[in-house]
């Protein structure tokens, strides 16, 4: 399986500042996740990342908010901009598995606080 | 959409003792995967169902797909401290989708 080196690791933030979170895999994949893991919470997919296209939100998220890019097939970046305490989170990217595996590989995350 | 029902929410068990965590979901999933989140770390894949009926095992680790593609479960037989952690059931929504839904969680703690 791909291993994805994320970062940062975690960092605080000052509200009204953005980050950027960086995602680099070891193969080239078609189709990078990004997700979001409020406190105590589940994992909610916030985009699907493709090389060469614009990301695809889901419901809730937005592209002004969460700006993604995807230069080729093993690097994506997510930008959390003007930041609120409410976007305190986890933030994993995913990488799909190979063939008709579905076991998708996570990053270790980003542990976001918002000051 | 597609949802996973997990349960229990949470779990506290004595070191040697087994565990039984398990997901429904009112839909058919044509997949089930099970996942382990550590603090601080992403999800680790523990085992991955494909067909109605499987029983996979990785180690103390048991999973089976349902009969019905509507529910599966975890077990863990003699559990050591170190499965403390959070356990994640998920599958792709369907419909062509690539895309994963998950569970809400089972946070299991061991104590020694």
């Amino acid at each position: 399986s791909a291993v994805i080196s994320q970062k940062p690791s975690r960092d605080i933030c000052q509200r009204g500042t953005s980050l950027t979170i960086q995602c680099q895999v070891d193969s080239q994949v078609t189709m990078m996740f990004w997700y979001r893991q409020q406190p105590g919470q589940s994992l909610t997919l916030i985009a699907t990342a493709n090389q060469g296209s614009e990301a695809t939100y889901e419901s809730g998220f937005v592209i002004d908010k969460f700006p993604i890019s995807r230069p080729n097939l093993t690097f994506s970046t997510l930008t959390v901009s003007n930041m609120s305490p409410e976007d305190s989170s986890i933030y994993l990217c995913s990488v799909e598995g190979t063939g008709s595996n579905y076991g998708y590989t996570f990053g270790s995350g980003t542990r976001l606080t918002v000051v | 959409g597609q949802q996973l029902n997990q349960s229990p929410q949470s779990m506290f068990i004595q070191e040697g003792e087994d565990v039984s965590m398990n997901c429904t979901s009112s839909s058919i999933f044509n997949t089930w995967l099970w996942y382990k989140q550590d603090p601080g770390e992403g999800p680790v894949l523990l085992i991955a169902l494909y067909k109605a009926g499987e029983l996979t095992s990785n180690g103390r680790l048991t999973a089976q797909f349902g009969i019905t593609r509507k529910d599966s479960f975890l077990n863990i037989s003699a559990s050591i401290p170190s499965d403390v952690g959070i356990y994640f059931c998920a599958g792709p929504r369907g419909g062509g989708s690539e895309k994963l839904v998950f569970g809400k969680g089972t946070k299991l703690t061991v104590n020694p």
